[in-house]
């Protein structure tokens, strides 16, 4: 079965330093993966996705992610961090047999950017 | 293009009465998600579209919850006989799949949050 993990409950960083995400997944096959934000009392937006090609993908907000097929990681990454980048962060898998194209999310990490 | 919108934003309701929350997915948009948030959590699929046809139910689907896409646009999510174990999010998302090619992410609404008292 599919299935994702995000080892950190929370993440803590101050503004201007580098920040990481981290994310391990399990699937069959070259797994689809994604970043999603949430912020309070919104959906979840869209970051950025890894589907083939370069293992490092570039999304919104300054916002990348490297996939690491190896250790079957997706972390997410951006240089510098910024106080409006706290909120909730999701990764999600799609395995590629799937027809329905369902994502398979991990329990999300709550980032802290402090002042 | 506005977004996937839903309503109604918040709903309460008292154990035992039934809920219905409406989807408005992008206009071109042939898929729709249900997905379901308890708090601290992710999302969990519920069940999808292709147009008007539901094609996969999740096992959390009880024979209490139905959805419908009757004209292949917006989407309705039906909780009969609500349980207090039902209080969550309900998070709608669409995309654009076409054969060969189509949009790989999916598209959030805001979400309706259901308070089962």
């Amino acid at each position: 079965a599919q299935s994702v993990a995000q080892p950190e409950d929370q993440v803590n960083v101050a503004e201007g330093n580098p920040l990481t995400v981290k994310c391990t997944y399990s699937v069959s096959g070259n797994p689809y993966l994604f970043w999603y934000v949430q912020y309070p009392n919104r959906g979840l937006q869209f970051l950025l996705k890894y589907i083939t090609g370069d293992n490092l993908v570039k999304g919104s907000y300054g916002f990348e992610a490297e996939f690491n097929k190896s250790q079957t990681s997706f972390h997410l990454k951006k240089p510098s961090a910024l106080v409006s980048d706290s909120a909730l962060y999701f990764c999600a898998v799609r395995a590629p047999m799937d027809s329905s194209y369902k994502l398979i999310f991990g329990s999300g990490t709550r980032l802290l950017v402090r002042p | 293009d506005t977004g996937v919108s839903q309503d109604p934003r918040h709903k309460i309701t008292k154990r035992g009465q039934n809920v219905t929350f409406r989807c408005d997915p992008i206009s071109e948009h042939n898929r729709l998600y249900w997905y379901r948030q308890t708090l601290g959590q992710g999302p969990e699929f519920l069940t999808y579209f292709q147009n008007e046809a539901q094609l996969e139910k999740s096992r959390l689907l009880s024979d209490r919850f139905s959805a419908e896409r009757p004209k292949g646009s917006f989407s309705t999510l039906e909780i009969q006989r609500t349980e207090q174990g039902d209080s969550a999010m309900y998070l709608c998302a669409s995309s654009l799949i076409m054969a060969g090619w189509g949009s790989y992410e999916q598209y959030f609404g805001p979400g309706t949050r259901l308070t089962v008292t």
